[in-house]
């Protein structure tokens, strides 16, 4: 069974101070992992995709990379606005086409 | 475009009512899911089409229904609410009938809708 596990469930880190968000994956053949952001009351609004082991994506303070068990997204100097719910996701060629979601991990970024 | 849309925002049932959640998509987009999100547990995601006419379930597709007649709506319906089905519902779209993972795999969510059961 296709499993994601994200941690910290909630980060908390003054303006300036970069920190990365962790998630584990177990799944049959990974197809993609998948970074959302999302606002309070808001969709997740899609940020990257990773499909291959030593893979990275960059946007802005952002940065995700990927290795067989596990994504990273790195947070370089992170502002206010910076806060929100990460969330990720992978896709299995057991499941394609069906999203596997964490619980997300909330950033809160103080000013 | 508009994207995604989704209506009602908010909806407050009573136990054992039926009603339909709205989805559009004005993309062209070929791939169209309905998730809910509830605290604690993440996204899961209850159906999906890949195309007009085509459908099939996700992880907890019980208590609701849905159809595709048309590219562009995927209504999702409740034929007798339950308090267990108090949550955030989200539809989302992707360009290609592979969906995420696919070619041409971003995949666009709609603003939500919360619905209560009472």
């Amino acid at each position: 069974e296709d499993q994601v596990t994200q941690s910290p469930e909630a980060l908390r880190l003054q303006e300036g101070e970069s920190s990365s968000l962790n998630c584990s994956y177990t799944v049959s053949g990974l197809r993609g992992l998948f970074w959302y952001r999302q606002d309070p009351g808001k969709g997740p609004e899609f940020l990257f995709t990773l499909y291959s082991a030593g893979e990275e994506k960059e946007k802005e303070r952002l940065k995700a990379t990927l290795t067989k068990k596990e994504s990273f997204l790195h947070i370089t100097a992170p502002k206010p606005e910076d806060s929100a719910t990460y969330l990720c996701a992978v896709t299995s060629r057991g499941n394609t086409g069906k999203l596997i979601f964490g619980q997300g991990t909330t950033l809160q970024v103080k000013p | 475009n508009a994207g995604v849309t989704q209506t009602p925002k908010f909806q407050v049932l009573k136990t054992g009512q039926s009603m339909t959640l709205q989805c559009a998509q004005d993309m062209n987009h070929e791939y169209m899911s309905w998730y809910r999100q509830d605290p604690g547990m993440g996204l899961r995601l209850i159906h999906y089409s890949v195309g007009a006419g085509i459908t099939d379930q996700g992880e907890v597709p019980n208590g609701y229904n849905v159809s595709r007649s048309t590219t562009e709506d995927f209504p999702l319906r409740l034929l007798s609410a339950a308090p267990s089905q108090t949550s955030v519902y989200f539809c989302a779209s992707t360009q290609g009938r592979g969906g995420p993972g696919g070619f041409r795999d971003t995949q666009y969510f709609g603003p939500g809708t919360r619905l209560t059961v009472l």
